[in-house]
């Protein structure tokens, strides 16, 4: 089956700092890929979608300048989180899909937990 | 948006059949309904998809009546690696907005010895 990785799987960093997460289709391209955010007990948010080679589309509420999204490739897209702080702390999770075949799903990759100290 | 309705938790108990249900009012002509497993720490497992009647693969069975307003997930025999939160999304999934996207609060699954 399609499979989706991300890496690191967990990072801690400073106040201040950035942190990039990668996530890769590695057996499928991936046109379109979702990041998503989740929060200890709660259900996943969506943040953004992003297109190969274009700008990402945000969801309502989610800082564009913070959490940048590049999705250079049909099989690589990156999240950043710019001067991460505390409440950034969280699991994020990122999901691809190929819409050249025409299924409804998106296959999701192992998270990533970001702890900001 | 086609917003779902979930038991928050269930309980059951080792090699009993669970069956959740979802409520769906405004699903739409063109939605599927899709169904997920989250273990902590871990993303999001796809289970089954279906559009209507009934859907059958080797971890479950997906069952939605004729007006499709409600669906329910079927787990035979479960074991207690079946632990897990379980998700139902609703939509066409297309687009970027597509209401697929839209992750409800889930279902608690805890399954006892």
């Amino acid at each position: 089956g399609a499979v989706v990785s991300q890496h690191p799987s967990w990072v801690i960093c400073k106040s201040g700092t950035s942190v990039k997460i990668e996530c890769r289709s590695l057996d499928f391209q991936a046109t379109t890929m979702f990041w998503y955010r989740q929060f200890p007990k709660q259900s996943l948010m969506l943040m953004a979608t992003s297109n190969e080679g274009s700008k990402a589309t945000y969801e309502q509420g989610v800082e564009k300048d913070k959490f940048l999204i590049n999705h250079a490739s049909l099989t690589l897209s990156t999240l950043t989180v710019t001067s991460a702080h505390p409440e950034d702390s969280s699991f994020y999770i990122c999901s691809a899909r190929d819409d050249t075949i025409k299924t409804y799903e998106q296959y999701f990759g192992p998270g990533t937990r970001l702890t900001v100290t | 948006l086609a917003k779902t309705t979930q038991p928050i938790s269930m309980d059951s108990y080792e090699g009993q059949e669970v069956n959740i249900t979802c409520s769906h009012n405004n699903i739409a002509t063109n939605d599927y309904i899709t169904w997920y497993q989250q273990f902590p720490s871990q993303g999001p497992r796809f289970i089954i998809q279906g559009y209507k009647t009934k859907v059958t693969n080797e971890v479950a069975s997906l069952f939605i009546p004729a007006d499709r307003k409600s669906s329910t997930l079927s787990l035979p025999r479960v074991s207690l690696s079946d632990t897990a939160v379980y998700y139902c999304l609703v939509g066409d999934g297309w687009g970027n907005a597509g209401n697929m996207l839209t992750f409800g609060g889930g279902t608690r699954l805890m399954v006892k010895p």
